[in-house]
């Protein structure tokens, strides 16, 4: 089993702050996730990454940025933080050839600005 | 529109009883299928997922049923136990169209309530 990490837990900023949240596994795994998650609603891939300096962008658009410089790390970056963007946002690898894709997911972070 | 549906946005059911959650799916490419089970606050966990190629998975208290013809699958809780109130995530995924890469397409859940 996978074991993720993100931080912080939850966060509470205000307006046009820059914010980084930090994801980090430490099982391997070659792919990593980000997604977006509001109540009620499903889960939307808002960025992904196959390997080490490999970022793609998901099917949700987003303003958030991120990079892979280290496999084990995958910080997602917003340079200027909007009340558009609170949300729940998980973080998630995969084992490498896995069929299916199945993801582990790291606790995710509560994002709220004011 | 949404690929994955489940259409039922809450259950609840008594202790001891089945539990079924339902998923139905529009993409004829889907050939794997994932169950996630989510408690508030906390990320999803992968609980049972079932290859194409089968009608019927089974992990304990948890089996997973699909029909291809129906493009439909179904999970089965027996017996229901109050830990096993949380959100229910049915998940798809096939071959993206160039590499050998994968990306899951979620519902939006179910939230399961299982009563004392």
């Amino acid at each position: 089993e996978a074991d993720i990490y993100q931080t912080p837990r939850y966060l509470v900023i205000g307006t046009g702050k820059k914010i980084t949240l930090e994801c980090s596994q430490t099982m391997g795994h070659d792919k990593m996730y980000w997604y977006q998650q509001d109540p009620g609603m499903e889960l939307h891939l808002i960025h992904y990454s196959y390997g080490v300096n490999s970022t793609e962008k998901g099917d949700l658009s987003s303003e958030s940025t991120v990079s892979r410089i280290r496999t084990e790390h995958f910080p997602l970056t917003l340079e200027s933080a909007r009340p558009s963007h609170t949300s729940q946002y998980l973080c998630a690898s995969s084992i490498p050839g896995t069929s299916g894709n199945e993801q582990f997911f790291g606790p995710g972070t509560r994002l709220t600005v004011l | 529109d949404q690929q994955v549906k489940q259409n039922s946005p809450s259950l609840s059911v008594q202790e001891g009883r089945i539990s079924i959650l339902n998923c139905d799916y529009t993409n004829s490419m889907f050939d794997y299928f994932l169950w996630y089970k989510k408690y508030p606050a906390e990320g999803p966990t992968f609980l049972i997922s079932i290859s194409s190629i089968k009608d019927k998975n089974e992990d304990g208290r948890f089996t997973v049923f699909l029909n291809k013809s129906a493009k439909h699958l179904s999970l089965h809780i027996v017996p229901s136990q109050p830990g096993d109130s949380a959100v229910y995530f049915c998940a798809a995924s096939a071959l993206q169209k160039m590499g050998n890469n994968r990306k899951l397409i979620w519902g939006l859940g179910t939230s399961l309530a299982v009563n004392p």
